[in-house]
């Protein structure tokens, strides 16, 4: 079955410094793999995206993640964080069933910023 | 202007009570979700539509009823409330496979 691992529950890190969050997947095909951030008290905000191509991709507020099928990760990346980076971070994979989809999530990464 | 909007954001209710949550995106999505959110900030999946017609029913109790009225709206009723119920519930919409899913705030259930 398809999972998602993030095997960090919870980062900190000082602001300006580089970051990177962990997410590997099990799934027989190419996946489609997401990560999202919840900041306190809000929904789940769309941060990038992968299901083929270019296996480094750019999403919004600076992040990107790499696909590597080698080691089936897709890791979460941003050069210097922001205080207002703090958040749930929540990677995710696509489930294929009867034609339709469903996301499945890993249980998440908190991120503490030190000023 | 918001895309997926949830009513009510808070729900306080005693045991036993019945409620429901109601869900709107103006997204032209054909495809809307319902994820439940535990206190440990874990998601799991509870139902989908697709114009109307249910297509994922995951393991849950059948208290739990989704009603779609049409492929905007996605309503969850659930009946005589139990203390494990107390979640946030979040509702999603997407148009494709690859698009993601856009996620309403949620809404905070607490039973008392």
């Amino acid at each position: 079955a398809q999972s998602v691992t993030q095997p960090d529950i919870h980062i900190t890190v000082s602001e300006g410094a580089s970051l990177e969050l962990r997410c590997n997947y099990s799934y027989g095909a190419t996946p489609y793999l997401f990560w999202y951030v919840q900041s306190p008290g809000q929904g789940l905000q769309l941060l990038l995206k992968y299901f083929s191509g270019d296996t480094l991709v750019q999403g919004i507020k600076g992040f990107e993640a790499e696909f590597k099928r080698s080691q089936s990760s897709f890791n979460l990346r941003k050069p210097s964080v922001h205080w207002s980076d703090a958040a749930e971070y929540f990677c995710a994979v696509a489930r294929f069933s009867g034609g339709y989809n469903k996301l499945i999530f890993g249980a998440g990464t908190r991120l503490a910023v030190h000023p | 202007d918001t895309a997926v909007s949830q009513t009510p954001k808070y729900l306080v209710t005693q045991m036993g009570n019945d409620k429901s949550i109601k869900c709107e995106q103006n997204l032209g999505h054909d495809t809307m979700y319902w994820y439940k959110q535990d206190s440990k900030k874990f998601l799991k999946i509870m139902f989908s539509y697709n114009n109307k017609e249910l297509i994922i029913n995951e393991t849950v109790p059948n208290r739990f009823s989704p009603k779609s009225p049409d492929k905007a709206h996605l309503n969850l009723h659930i009946n005589s409330l139990e203390l494990g119920d107390s979640a946030v519930y979040f509702c999603a919409s997407s148009l494709t496979s690859e698009s993601g899913y856009t996620f309403g705030s949620g809404t905070r259930l607490t039973v008392v």
